[in-house]
């Protein structure tokens, strides 16, 4: 199975701030990795897809980047709704495995 | 609206077996894989099966294989997981979710989920 490794696990950061998220691949996943934002008592919501796709209605101050085992997500300047959970995943190879969550709270 | 709707949960003991349902709705459910997914209490999000969109094509997690069988009846807009020999560890919230492809392993992501279902395993 591919392993997804997250960093941090979790941040504290200010309204404004400029954040980045990084995800790492135990292997070449090539550019098969989502992002999803979840907040507390939420299902997860797809943010990010094919590592740099941002879905119909998601703010343009969200981007992510990468390709093979290392890619990012980064929040340009953070909004009070931002604050929550992110999650990427790999969807190069079934089983399709997540990294452990960062959490982004408010300092 | 697009959505989908997770029931069957609950509390249950050890080694019983439990049937979890989702209701699709606002699309059309048999041009998409779906997919369960689960988060147990504090933890990450945990992919446990797929199934392609007429069924031929089906995945599970490792951890769950054997145990966990995944099905859909596109006449009923439904998706099922059957869950046998249950144990603690299957205690999470279950959320089924959409796939953008056809089949499970299409590569694509899951782009609408449900609020989830909770299972507690217990005794």
């Amino acid at each position: 199975d591919i392993q997804m490794t997250q960093s941090p696990s979790s941040l504290s950061a200010s309204v404004g701030d400029r954040v980045i998220v990084t995800c790492r691949a135990s292997q070449s996943i090539a550019n098969y990795l989502n992002w999803y934002q979840q907040k507390p008592g939420k299902a997860p919501k797809l943010l990010i897809y094919y590592a740099s796709t941002l879905p119909s209605g998601v703010p343009s101050r969200f981007s992510g980047s990468g390709s093979g085992t290392d890619f990012s997500l980064t929040i340009s300047s953070l909004q009070p709704e931002d604050f929550a959970t992110y999650h990427c995943q790999q969807t190069y190879s079934a089983p399709y495995t997540f990294g452990q969550g960062t959490k982004l709270e408010i300092k | 609206e697009v959505q989908l709707v997770e029931s069957g949960g609950g509390w249950i003991q050890p080694g019983r077996s439990l049937r979890l349902s989702c209701a699709a709705s606002g699309f059309t459910f048999d041009d998409y894989a779906i997919h369960w997914v689960r988060q147990a209490p504090g933890k990450g999000l945990e992919w446990v099966a797929g199934i392609s969109r007429n069924s031929v094509s089906i995945g599970y997690a490792d951890s769950v294989k054997g145990r966990f069988t995944i099905s859909r009846d596109n006449a009923k807009n439904s998706l099922y997981l059957e869950i046998d020999s249950l144990r603690t560890e299957d205690t999470a919230l279950y959320y089924c979710a959409k796939g953008v492809g056809t089949y499970y392993d299409s590569k694509g992501p899951m782009d609408v989920w449900g609020r989830g279902t909770t299972v507690s395993v217990s005794s």
